[in-house]
């Protein structure tokens, strides 16, 4: 099975910050990977699919990049509703998840 | 717009079934476009994969579950359903439906609201 290993598991940033998140795959998964974000007592919202395209209504501040086994998802200029938790997903497993938090 | 939602008991005994519905509006179920799927999330932890299933009835399931678990589609009622059986306190979590897109590159959008299930005497 495919293991997802994401770094860091969180982090704290100011608003404005340019955000960097990686996920690593334990073999070569080409550009099949999707990212999320998720807020406290909410379902997760898909972001980013294919490892670089940008959901539909998805602010532009958000990023993806990366194939094979390195995967990074950015958020520039962060904003004080991007405080949550961010996912990785390659089919059925899903990375540990980063949370990221205001300093 | 499509919206998925989940139904079922919050309170589940040990040892017993859990039982699930989603309940799909806004578009068909019988599509080979998407699949569908169940995650759970255990409470202040990630999320965990649970399986899936194709219109025609395909399932595909989380290796470490799939003594236990039980996905059916009812296309007629555009609605798939989950059952977990002998239920611990370890399968207490919040249970999300999603649409799974049949592509290689496999995403889950939309999901549903989520629904608590607390396994518990």
């Amino acid at each position: 099975d495919i293991q997802m290993t994401q770094s860091p598991s969180s982090l704290s940033a100011f608003v404005g910050d340019r955000v960097t998140i990686t996920c690593r795959a334990s073999q070569s998964i080409s550009t099949y990977l999707n990212w999320y974000q998720q807020k406290p007592g909410k379902a997760p919202k898909l972001l980013i699919y294919g490892a670089s395209s940008l959901q539909s209504g998805v602010p532009s501040r958000f990023s993806g990049s990366g194939s094979g086994t390195d995967f990074t998802l950015t958020i520039t200029n962060l904003q004080p509703e991007d405080f949550a938790t961010y996912y990785c997903q390659r089919e059925g497993t899903f990375g540990q998840g980063t949370k990221v938090a205001i300093k | 717009q499509l919206q998925l939602q989940e139904s079922g008991p919050g309170l589940v005994k040990p040892s017993e079934t859990l039982s699930l519905t989603c309940t799909v509006s806004g578009g068909s179920i019988s599509t080979t476009t998407y699949n569908w799927g169940w995650i759970r999330q255990p409470p202040g932890k990630g999320l965990e994969w649970i399986g899936t299933i194709s219109y025609s009835g395909s399932t595909y399931y989380h290796p470490s579950l799939k003594s236990r678990v039980t996905i059916s589609i009812d296309t007629s009622k555009n609605q798939f359903s989950l059952r977990v059986s002998s239920v611990t306190a370890a399968d207490t979590a919040v249970y999300y439906c999603a649409r799974l897109t049949a592509m290689l590159t496999r995403w889950f959008d939309p999901w549903g609201q989520g629904t608590l299930v607390t396994v518990s005497s």
